[in-house]
């Protein structure tokens, strides 16, 4: 079936880094994404990546793709208070045609000053 | 740039009221989603619109009406509200057409609560 799965919760110290992962079933997704979502405020796209690439780099966020696996993982370096929020990751696989939007649980991370 | 735009923010009904959440996209996008979130589920499509005038059902449509007013606007309508219908509402847009795989556009939800 179709499903997204991450960890609810992570915390980290100020100035670490944070790895957040992400599973996911379908192969035919051609794009992965990760959104943001801070107290109060809907999604924040942060970054996405094409199945076609292993790794993507924006600043202080490395995206990581295993296709193997259907892993996909988001590291964000020296991680600050500001980083705190649930974050999500999606995909979009095709099915009969069209694309669906399936977005995982959300992993809550938290960073500790 | 204000994007996407929802109102109400907040909303208390009791159960068996009616409602229209209002949303409103400035970006010229062609498709626009409804999605509820509740704890531990991530989003869930309610409804989306691929282009002005045409509507599909998402994953759970029931109890929902949305209208696609124009390119802009997609409200959703809660005919007779249930406890079982708490929870956050987020509009999203693509440029796409349909259901498509680009990167969606989110507003800052609608928080609804039913007694």
């Amino acid at each position: 079936g179709e499903d997204v799965e991450q960890s609810l919760f992570l915390s980290v110290r100020e100035g670490d880094s944070s790895v957040i992962n992400c599973t996911y079933t379908d192969s035919s997704s051609t794009y992965l994404y990760w959104y943001k979502q801070e107290p109060g405020a809907g999604l924040q796209l942060l970054t996405y990546i094409f199945s076609n690439m292993d790794m993507k780099q924006d600043q202080r966020l490395t995206v990581l793709l295993n296709k193997k696996d259907k892993h996909l993982s988001l590291r964000i370096a020296d991680t600050q208070t500001g980083d705190s929020a649930i974050y999500f990751c999606a995909e979009s696989p095709l099915t009969s045609g069209t694309y669906k939007y399936i977005f995982g649980t959300g992993t809550r991370l938290k960073v500790l000053a | 740039n204000a994007g996407v735009t929802q109102t109400p923010k907040f909303q208390v009904l009791k159960t068996g009221q009616s409602m229209t959440l209002q949303c409103a996209q400035d970006m010229n996008h062609n498709s626009m989603y409804w999605y509820r979130q509740d704890p531990g589920m991530g989003l869930r499509l309610i409804y989306y619109s691929a282009s002005e005038g045409t509507t599909d059902k998402g994953e759970v449509p029931n109890g929902y009406n949305v209208s696609r007013l124009n390119k802009r606007e997609f409200s959703l309508r809660l005919e007779s509200a249930a406890p079982s219908q708490t929870s956050v509402y987020f509009c999203a847009s693509n440029p796409g057409q349909g259901l498509s795989n680009q990167p969606q556009h989110f507003g800052d939800g609608t928080r609804l609560s039913i007694l």
